[in-house]
């Protein structure tokens, strides 16, 4: 198992360029989510999916789209990039039915210039 | 919103010390989770707690349940260097619900 794969590593963007930052793992994991971690900030939840077809907002969903048409990937969307989204997003995982335990990818370092 | 408040925010401390950090939280929290993350990485699970008054242990790490279930403390005996990054606590209200993480702990070991 790779476990939660998170691509690319590094990602540098001009403001207003638009990107997507990949997740996906393979443990067949109904649960998927985004976080993004900034100095002094922890680790703030942009979006989550509870399975294929559903997806919700965290407590920080603007400027991101996300969607998950597969239970293995679930993708963050930034469509118009700005400086404030320069951060480390961290895709995690886990299964539901009680299972809390976060499987984390190793996080995309993006910088918006 | 749910809100975690950690503290303290960073410590230093001389290896071989114990270390005692708290997360509160503005409304309650049916489990709680404390997480690490070292350099580069994504942060790992160390302990998960179910029931309020729950004291659990994994090794050297000691995490309670607070009664009122709006706080959580970690506790880390000995110290060693490998102890060293942040510590996560975490939220959920409900089982499958969403997890909230609070601001962190940076752990700094001295030689």
């Amino acid at each position: 198992n790779a476990g939660v794969t998170q691509t690319p590593k590094f990602q540098v963007l001009k403001t207003g360029q638009s990107m997507t930052l990949q997740c996906a793992q393979d443990m067949n994991h109904e649960y998927m989510s985004w976080y993004r971690q900034d100095p002094g900030m922890g680790l703030r939840l942009i979006h989550y999916s509870v399975g294929a077809g559903i997806t919700d907002q965290g407590e920080v969903p603007n400027g991101y789209n996300v969607s998950r048409s597969t239970t293995e990937d679930f993708p963050l969307r930034l469509l118009s990039a700005a400086p404030s989204q320069t951060s480390v997003y961290f895709c995690a995982s886990r299964l539901t039915g009680g299972n809390e335990k976060l499987f984390f990818g190793s996080g995309t370092q993006l910088s918006v210039l | 919103g749910q809100q975690l408040n950690q503290s303290p925010q960073s410590m230093f401390i001389q290896e071989g010390e114990d270390v005692s950090m708290n997360c509160t939280s503005s409304s309650i929290f049916n489990t709680w989770l404390w997480y690490k993350q070292d350099p580069g990485e994504g942060p790992v699970l160390l302990i998960a707690l179910y029931k309020a008054g729950e004291l659990t242990s994994n090794g050297r790490l000691t995490a309670q349940f607070g009664i009122t279930r709006k706080d959580s403390f970690l506790n880390i005996s000995a110290s060693i260097p490998s102890d060293v990054g942040i510590y996560f606590c975490a939220g959920q209200l409900n089982r499958d619900d969403k997890i909230i993480f609070g601001k962190g702990t940076r752990l700094h070991i001295l030689p």
